[in-house]
């Protein structure tokens, strides 16, 4: 069964350092999602991504965040200058046409 | 903008007995509804879902949940529970008109199955 994958499963970063979070989305789907989980919280939206280009963001998807797919199986989202409390768990997730959303394992990423 | 109240942080109940997790949203416009389950160091995974038609929904593994539209809420129920279903679970709405459908999850519930 096709599944979301993500990579890598922890990262440990520096404040004002850059982080990458990859993910592999479902081959056939066409929407993208970012989600994040701080320790404790809901599981909030980020940002979404479709036909190459953001749909929709959050308030907490500002100037430090960014995505890109840049070869057609890689979806990223880009911290520029990480802050302690972007210390959360972040899930990827894609959808088809239809309505369900298939999330990642997660990513946890530790800023110390 | 929609929101999602789960009332309960964390529900332990004994092994076999039934078990109820509660969940509302705000919004009085039409929705999907979906409960998510996290296992410990796993990802979300959908359990059921409401999009239209039968406001009762099942998943393979026994839960079920209605869609109650003049009380806005959606709980999901499970007449047995086993050990195996200690687990988070997470209901979440989404707009049908609105072309991301994003997802706006509630707190989340911590099912505890005791032996």
């Amino acid at each position: 069964e096709p599944e979301v994958t993500q990579t890598p499963s922890h990262q440990v970063t520096q404040m004002g350092q850059e982080v990458i979070l990859r993910c592999v989305p479902i081959s056939n789907h066409l929407y993208f999602y970012w989600y994040r989980q701080i320790l404790g919280q809901k599981v909030e939206f980020l940002v979404s991504f479709y036909n190459n280009e953001i749909s929709e963001k959050s308030e907490i998807f500002d100037d430090q965040f960014s995505v890109e797919r840049p070869d057609g199986s890689n979806f990223t989202l880009k911290i520029r200058s990480t802050k302690l409390e972007d210390s959360a768990m972040y899930f990827c997730a894609s959808r088809a046409v239809s309505y369900e959303q298939y999330f990642g394992p997660g990513t946890r990423l530790t800023v110390t | 903008a929609q929101s999602v109240t789960q009332l309960d942080s964390q529900v332990p109940v004994f092994e076999e007995a039934p078990v109820e997790l509660r969940c509302n949203y705000s919004s009085s416009v039409s929705v999907y509804l979906f409960w998510y389950v996290q296992y410990p160091n796993q990802g979300l995974q959908l359990l059921l879902k409401y999009l239209s038609g039968s406001t009762l929904v099942k998943s393979i593994n026994g839960f079920e949940a209605e869609f109650n539209k003049s009380q806005t809420s959606f709980h999901l129920r499970k007449p047995s529970v086993h050990i195996s279903d200690t687990a988070e679970y997470f209901c979440a709405v989404s707009d049908p008109g609105q072309g991301a459908q994003k997802l706006v999850f509630g707190q989340g519930t911590r099912l505890t199955i005791n032996p």
